[in-house]
């Protein structure tokens, strides 16, 4: 099977960048999606197809992907920000997520 | 703008079944895979099953297969998620999410989850 794996935990100052990473074999093959999940919260699609941003999210999101490693960006963070980050991508016709990232603004 | 809601969650004992739906409302021609999505309590997100638009591939993750069957309506705009012989590490919170056409590999859209508690 495949697998996503994150740091569980990052933490970041305020303004600061904050870099979440997400490893998996040959992951640059793959597309990857990142999601924002806040405390009582549904997730919500922060990046897709490794770069995209959908409508609505601030461009302080950004993301990349190459290699083994995806990688979700966000610059000037804020407070609103502190929540947990998931990575996906999709093993054939099954979806993966790997298993989370708690981030942190202190 | 697609908007889903799903219901059908509750207590069960270890071995019973439950029947989840997901109604979904909006421009619901934009969809394109649907999935459902669980966290138990304070853990990550494990996608659980996957049906294409058409309903023609449908997909588990292998803690599930012959125990769970997607299936959706799409003249109802509905997406259901049997449940059967059901087991304590089922318990968790479960989402319905689509993809779309301009996200075809991202989940778009979530509803808000519904609550499925296994007591042994």
């Amino acid at each position: 099977s495949y697998d996503l794996i994150q740091s569980p935990s990052v933490s970041v100052s305020p303004g600061q960048t904050a870099s979440i990473t997400c490893s998996g074999d040959r992951l640059g093959t793959k597309y990857v999606s990142w999601y924002r999940q806040r405390p009582g919260q549904s997730p919500l699609l922060v990046i897709f197809q490794d770069t995209k941003r959908p409508s609505g999210i601030p461009e302080r999101f950004s993301g990349s992907n190459s290699g083994n490693t995806a990688t979700l960006t966000i610059s000037g963070t804020q407070s609103i920000d502190e929540a947990d980050y998931y990575c996906q991508a999709w093993d054939g016709t099954t979806v993966i997520f790997g298993g989370g990232t708690r981030l942190t603004v202190l | 703008e697609v908007k889903l809601v799903e219901s059908g969650g509750g207590l069960v004992q270890r071995g019973g079944s439950l029947r989840l739906s997901c109604a979904a409302s909006g421009i619901t021609s934009d969809i394109y895979w649907m999935s459902w999505v669980r966290q138990a309590p304070g853990k990550g997100l494990e996608w659980v099953a996957n049906i294409k638009q058409d309903g023609s591939e449908k997909h588990y993750v292998d803690s599930v297969e012959g125990r769970f069957t997607i299936s959706r309506d799409n003249a109802k705009n509905l997406l259901f998620l049997q449940l059967d012989s059901l087991r304590a590490e089922d318990t968790a919170v479960y989402y319905c999410a689509a993809t779309t056409v301009v996200s075809p590999l991202g989940f778009e859209y979530w509803g808000q989850g519904t609550l499925v508690t296994v007591s042994s």
